[in-house]
């Protein structure tokens, strides 16, 4: 089946700093590449989505010069937190839709990879 | 605007039991619907997805989902349920390429 991997699993990080999380398609190409945002005990948020060699298309209300996305290849997709504060801290989930698809009409599954925690101090 | 509603926050069922979860949409066209389970800290796994056909889905892990349009229903089912299946789950639809999820229903299960 299609795996999707998230790195790093968690991160610590302090007020300030930067931190990129990286999203990989281990076993297929992903031309689009998607970021959620879940809060503890909340549903998942989309943020941004992201098309290889093309610039990320945001939600309204997500940041774009603090969320940095980057789908610089079709199997890599990521996310740069850049002067993270700690109301940054959230659980990060990427998901990945396969190139071509597979059901021929309107939706191509994604695949979740299994998140990241950041927790900003 | 497109939405999914999760009415139950939180369920407690004991092992064994059955087990319903109620999720409403709203969208104009043909939804294509989803249920996803998550562990504590873990990504999202697929259960099962409505796409077209029949309405009654069956998923992984014993689970079913039963498509409803006149009630934009999409309720995931399971006869007997195991300690294992403690977890959130979410009901979603999609929107073209995007996904709108419910708010989840965290399942608690007792022995």
């Amino acid at each position: 089946g299609a795996v999707v991997s998230q790195h790093p699993s968690r991160v610590i990080c302090k007020s300030g700093t930067s931190v990129k999380i990286e999203c990989r398609s281990l076993d297929f190409q992903a031309t689009t590449m998607f970021w959620y945002r879940q809060f503890p005990k909340q549903s998942l948020m989309l943020m941004a989505t992201s098309n290889e060699g093309s610039k990320a298309t945001y939600e309204q209300g997500v940041e774009k010069d603090k969320f940095l996305i980057n789908h610089a290849s079709l199997t890599l997709s990521t996310l740069t937190v850049t002067s993270a504060h700690p109301e940054d801290s959230s659980f990060y989930i990427c998901s990945a839709r396969a190139t071509g698809g597979n059901t021929g009409g309107l939706y191509n599954e994604q695949f979740f990879g299994p998140g990241t925690r950041l927790t900003v101090l | 605007a497109q939405s999914v509603t999760q009415p139950d926050i939180h369920i407690t069922v004991s092992e064994g039991a059955s087990l319903e979860l109620r999720c409403n949409y709203s969208y104009g066209a043909t939804p294509y619907l989803f249920w996803y389970v998550q562990s504590p800290g873990q990504g999202l796994q697929l259960l099962l997805k409505y796409f077209s056909g029949d309405t009654l889905v069956q998923g992984i892990k014993g689970f079913e989902a039963e498509f409803k349009r006149s009630q934009s229903s999409f309720n995931l089912r399971k006869p007997s349920v195991h300690w294992s299946d403690a977890a959130e789950y979410f009901c979603a639809v999609a929107n073209t390429d995007k996904l709108i999820f419910g708010t989840g229903t965290r399942l608690q299960v007792f022995p």
